[in-house]
């Protein structure tokens, strides 16, 4: 199994739309969880970091299942900005100074 | 601040040439990371530093590869001699020392080996 997995996708929602990308992790004892976000032919950037009460950063929502070990991005009213490829990023498994990237997932907002 | 500023941007070489990328952490920052990233394997880590010290080189894929930190304002990364299957995409990422692990990436050196 791999350390972090996620849907490929792509995603192909219509502006306005609500979408939802889950995430699995392996190791039951990783402590810190993010989303980051890759716009084509740029560099990965920090969306929201994962908490284990759930957070919400305006159209945004990132919930965090510990027993289940999933986390989820909740992207509401879709904008066509918001196409891009989204990373799950979870800490490693032999050491807290390495996170591990998922292979993410694509989402196309279209008009 | 500039950000983590990467060079060159864009590399072409020909197979068995030596190649060296560069980066320059953001001042202040105690990690820093390289990583690959290529369409098949997504985006994987190859080595970090903390305080200049290599830490963990476990992603290094051979010995081709090797990277230096030799103080805190730069790193290079080189690949000698460098193979086609080594085309990729090279970020770096720099990061505090406080556990907020957030990494802040640099634009990335896409390297095209011929």
């Amino acid at each position: 199994r791999k350390e972090v997995e996620q849907d490929p996708g792509p995603f192909n929602v219509p502006e306005g739309a609500t979408v939802a990308f889950n995430c699995t992790y392996s190791n039951s004892a990783s402590q810190s969880f993010f989303w980051y976000r890759q716009d084509c032919r740029k560099e990965p950037k920090l969306l929201m970091s994962v908490y284990s009460s759930g957070n919400e950063d305006g159209r945004f929502t990132a919930q965090l299942n510990r027993a289940s070990q999933y986390i989820s991005l909740l992207i509401r009213d879709s904008k066509l900005s918001d196409s891009a490829t989204y990373l799950c990023v979870v800490n490693g498994e032999t050491s807290y100074d390495k996170v591990i990237f998922g292979p993410g997932t694509s989402l196309s907002v279209i008009p | 601040d500039a950000g983590v500023i990467q060079s060159p941007r864009h590399e072409v070489t020909e197979m068995g040439q030596e190649v060296t990328l560069r980066c320059k952490p953001i001042s202040g920052h105690d990690y820093l990371f390289w990583y690959r990233q290529t369409m098949m394997r997504g985006l994987e880590l190859l080595i970090y530093f903390n305080n200049n010290v290599p830490i963990d080189d476990s992603g290094m894929p051979e010995d081709r590869f090797s990277a230096k930190m030799p103080n805190a304002s730069f790193s290079t990364l080189k690949i000698q001699p460098s193979e086609p299957r080594d085309s990729a995409v090279y970020f770096c990422a720099s990061r505090p020392a406080v556990a907020s692990y957030e990494q802040y990436f640099g634009p990335g050196t896409r390297l095209t080996v011929t």
